[in-house]
């Protein structure tokens, strides 16, 4: 099955600098990859998603890439807030009709201010 | 925020004692799932349901059993609870289409086995 891994584990940064958070994935059929943000105490919420047939996506300060051919993607936070403080979990999609997601580990982001 | 409940947000229960958490949605999602998310393991699938009394085993599914009888409920029963099974439950829906979505999660459950 579909093995996902995440890096760092643990991340702080400074009030304005970018965040890089990366994964990697086992399964060449994998075709979907969303991101979730989990807040303390909360529920994981996605934040943005990129499909196999798209390199890159951005959505204001987040932006995702996707590389098939080594099978891993990124996760791109620039201009960090406090807000960004948070786990983030990447995953991917896994099964004939890529209905279930295998998510990495986790990291946790600090944004120090 | 999607229409998905959790019951109950908090437990505690005795090692050996059975335990059943519930999953409600409002929006006749397909997929159903349970995860539990332990610290360093990240989220975890344990069952998931594509359908009415349609359901399948995840990563760590042992321990565990669901059962989904209507289209809005899915519930996991843990049939003798296990100091190991003490985690944060999250329950997860999902559309089908011809495009993969994302999964929307419940609140979670809180469960210490003692």
């Amino acid at each position: 099955g579909e093995n996902v891994e995440q890096h760092p584990s643990t991340l702080s940064v400074q009030e304005g600098d970018s965040a890089v958070i990366k994964c990697t994935y086992s399964d060449s059929a994998s075709n979907y990859f969303p991101w979730y943000k989990q807040e303390l105490g909360k529920r994981p919420q996605l934040i943005i998603d990129i499909r196999s047939n798209v390199g890159e996506k951005k959505d204001q300060r987040i932006a995702v890439t996707l590389n098939k051919t080594a099978k891993h993607f990124s996760l791109h936070i620039t201009e960090t807030q406090p807000e960004d403080s948070a786990v983030y979990f990447c995953a991917a999609s896994e099964g004939n009709y890529g209905q279930n997601f295998v998510f990495g580990p986790g990291t946790r982001l600090s944004v120090l201010p | 925020d999607a229409g998905i409940t959790q019951s109950p947000r908090h437990k505690v229960t005795e090692t050996g004692t059975p335990v059943t958490l519930r999953c409600h949605q409002t929006e006749n999602h397909r997929y159903m799932y349970w995860y539990r998310q332990d610290p360093g393991h990240g989220l975890r699938l344990i069952h998931y349901s594509y359908g009415v009394k349609d359901t399948d085993k995840g990563e760590v599914s042992d321990g565990y059993s669901v059962s989904r009888s209507k289209t809005e409920d899915f519930l996991l029963t843990l049939e003798s609870a296990t100091s190991s099974q003490t985690s944060v439950y999250f329950c997860a829906i999902k559309g089908a289409g011809q495009d993969i979505t994302e999964a929307f999660f419940g609140q979670g459950t809180r469960l210490t086995v003692v």
